[in-house]
């Protein structure tokens, strides 16, 4: 079985400011790794994944994410954020053995203030 | 290059009703996903179907909700009778064939208002 836990469910910053939104997960296999963004009124949109390799995962607007296996992390992280920023952010597991779903985080509220 | 539709994007009715939300997913994409989300529970997975046959429909809360594929274009969730703890936004996911490490691709919701 395979689970997600993201720390914070809400997460106000000013603008310019750095941000990280952290998630853990636990899987008896290999894992595979996603954020997602979901703006208001919208659905939720692939912002980067971690599949192998480097550890270390850019994605869109700015946005990384570093695979840790011994801690069992995929934090996410944006150096300098915008008021665009402000959204819901959900972390995903997919597992490499048994069943093809991914399981979701429960999501945490990126709020970046003027 | 369109993404995976939903319709209607809000829909208000009153209990009793049946509802019927819509999708259409990404061509080519052999799995599809029917998600609800509200705030107490946050997002879930309903149903799955991977070319057009239902796999688990564990996450179905009730016998009111049935949800089909008629053919690799479309799907329906259908709410027979509705009630008011059905109000959530529902949401339709499409992906690539049957290789785990393949995104999912969302639609921008159907908003569901049960009075």
């Amino acid at each position: 079985a395979q689970s997600v836990t993201q720390l914070d469910s809400q997460v106000p910053v000013f603008e310019e400011a750095p941000v990280e939104l952290r998630c853990n997960y636990s899987s008896s296999v290999s894992v595979y790794l996603f954020w997602y963004v979901q703006y208001p009124n919208q659905g939720l949109q692939l912002l980067l994944k971690y599949l192998s390799g480097s550890t270390l995962v850019k994605g869109i607007n700015g946005f990384e994410a570093e695979f840790n296996k011994s801690q069992t992390s995929f934090h996410l992280r944006k150096p300098s954020v915008h008021i665009s920023d402000t959204a819901e952010y959900f972390c995903a597991v997919s597992s490499s053995g048994g069943s093809y779903i991914p399981t979701f985080g429960r999501g945490t509220s990126l709020i970046v203030h003027p | 290059d369109a993404g995976v539709i939903q319709s209607p994007r809000h829909e208000v009715t009153e209990m009793g009703q049946e509802v019927t939300l819509r999708c259409k997913p990404i061509s080519g994409h052999d799995y599809l996903f029917w998600y609800r989300q509200t705030m107490m529970r946050g997002l879930e997975l309903l149903i799955y179907f991977n070319n057009n046959v239902p796999i688990d429909d564990s996450g179905m809360p009730e016998d009111r909700f049935s949800a089909k594929m008629p053919n690799a274009s479309f799907s329906t969730l259908k709410i027979q009778p509705s009630e008011p703890r059905d109000s959530a936004v529902y949401f339709c996911a499409s992906s690539l064939a049957d290789r785990k490490n393949q995104p999912q691709h969302f639609g921008d919701g159907t908003r569901l208002s049960i009075l």
